[in-house]
């Protein structure tokens, strides 16, 4: 069974605090990787996409992945209450290029 | 540019009773998917559809179908519907290829009694 864990929290960082989310993968055949924003009550919303080693920044968001290690991370700097959701890491199926396996999420909460 | 639609966006329904949820995308997008999301468990893979006439199996099929109707348009009926279907349901859609990121509709949220 392919899985992606994350710790399901909720990490609760001071506001203009980094905000440092965790993900780790089973399939060593993923290729693409991916970090949804879920407001409570919401659909996921597409926020970072990865898909070579390193770091990919968009503003206040760094995506980073790790392929050796097979881990992915997504750091929120200056944190807002805004920010406050339930993150989802999602990575490609390797086996079927049209699927995508997402994780539980981590709730996370920021505070005034 | 609407992006993906659904109807309805709430739904109480009876055990046995059937019914269907429409989804709809504007992108040209080739696939497209249908998930239930319950508390604690994340989004599960119901059904999905690389192209247009092609139809798989997700992770928890049973007690669903799908249509494909048209590049547009994909739906998920529910035959005879069980307490244990009461969740949320997304559809959503993508390009083709590993890289491509799927895009999500607004939800249904399905309550069986």
């Amino acid at each position: 069974q392919k899985e992606v864990e994350q710790n399901s929290g909720p990490l609760s960082v001071p506001e203009g605090a980094i905000a440092s989310l965790n993900c780790t993968y089973s399939d060593r055949g993923s290729q693409s990787f991916f970090w949804y924003r879920q407001y409570s009550g919401k659909s996921p919303e597409l926020i970072m996409s990865i898909y070579s080693n390193g770091d990919k920044e968009d503003g206040r968001f760094t995506a980073q992945l790790n392929k050796a290690s097979q881990y992915v991370s997504l750091l929120i700097r200056d944190s807002q209450p805004s920010d406050s959701a339930t993150y989802l890491c999602a990575v490609n199926d390797g086996s079927s290029a049209s699927k995508i396996i997402f994780g539980s999420g981590t709730r996370l909460s920021i505070r005034p | 540019n609407a992006g993906v639609t659904q109807t309805p966006k709430f739904q109480v329904l009876k055990t046995g009773q059937s019914m269907t949820l429409q989804c709809a995308q504007d992108m040209n997008h080739n696939s497209m998917y249908w998930y239930r999301q319950d508390p604690g468990m994340g989004l599960r893979l119901i059904y999905y559809s690389a192209s247009e006439g092609t139809t798989d199996k997700g992770e928890v099929p049973n007690g669903y179908n799908v249509s494909r109707l048209n590049k547009r348009e994909f739906s998920l009926r529910l035959e005879s519907a069980a307490p244990s279907q009461t969740s949320v349901y997304f559809c959503a859609s993508s390009g083709t290829g590993a890289a491509d990121e799927q895009y999500f509709g607004p939800g249904t949220r399905l309550t069986v009694t």
